[in-house]
């Protein structure tokens, strides 16, 4: 069964420090999507790709946050620096085109920041 | 405003008892509610998934319900098993692909 892949799964870094997330979606799917899970709340959307380009990327901190998919399959999320706050999941997720609703989650890559 | 608040925050129970979670929301209007199950440290997998003209939905010892009067969904564990242990999130979609996700009930299931 096609699964959504992500690495690292768990990271540790120090503040001020850059850190970067990569997510390959499903085969097929054009929308991809990054969260961002703090312990004990509900997923929080930083930003969403359908194919290469941004759809939403209202909630992404973007004086420290960067996204891209430049081909439309696999995205790196990026942190420069981070930020003590920034210790979360952050989880991505892909769905069939005009299909959002059946997002498939990866497991999720645990940073945590010293 | 559009919210979702699902109780117990926590719930401990024991093995082979049935249990029933709780969402309360104010989401209006919404085009289907979704239960995910998300394991810890793992993303979320879903559970049941129902337009806002259903009332149940059920998915093996799974069962969803959505009472529109009441603005309140449940989801009801039969049987529980020591892997049913998660949290438990309903999330509601508006229009196209807005999610609202509610925070989650952590629940333990205890030999």
């Amino acid at each position: 069964e096609a699964e959504v892949a992500q690495s690292p799964r768990y990271k540790i870094t120090e503040k001020s420090q850059a850190v970067a997330f990569w997510c390959d979606p499903i085969s097929g799917h054009a929308t991809l999507y990054w969260y961002r899970q703090i312990l004990g709340q509900g997923p929080e959307l930083l930003v969403q790709f359908q194919d290469e380009s941004v759809v939403d990327d209202s909630q992404l901190p973007k004086d420290r946050f960067s996204a891209e998919r430049l081909k439309g399959v696999d995205s790196t999320l990026k942190i420069q620096p981070a930020e003590l706050g920034d210790s979360a999941m952050y989880l991505c997720a892909s769905s069939p085109r005009d299909i959002s609703y059946e997002q498939y989650f990866g497991p999720g890559t645990r940073l945590t920041v010293t | 405003k559009n919210q979702v608040e699902q109780s117990p925050q926590s719930l401990i129970i024991l093995e082979g008892k049935n249990c029933t979670l709780q969402c309360n929301y104010t989401v209006s209007p919404f085009s289907n509610l979704r239960w995910y199950k998300q394991d810890t440290g793992r993303g979320p997998v879903s559970l049941t998934i129902m337009t806002f003209s259903e009332n149940t939905k059920s998915n093996g010892r799974y069962t969803a319900t959505l009472d529109a009067d009441t603005k309140q969904s449940s989801l009801h564990i039969t049987a529980s098993q020591l892997s049913d242990s998660a949290s438990y999130i309903c999330v509601f979609l508006r229009g196209n692909y807005q999610l609202i996700w509610g925070a989650g009930t952590k629940l333990i299931i205890k030999p």
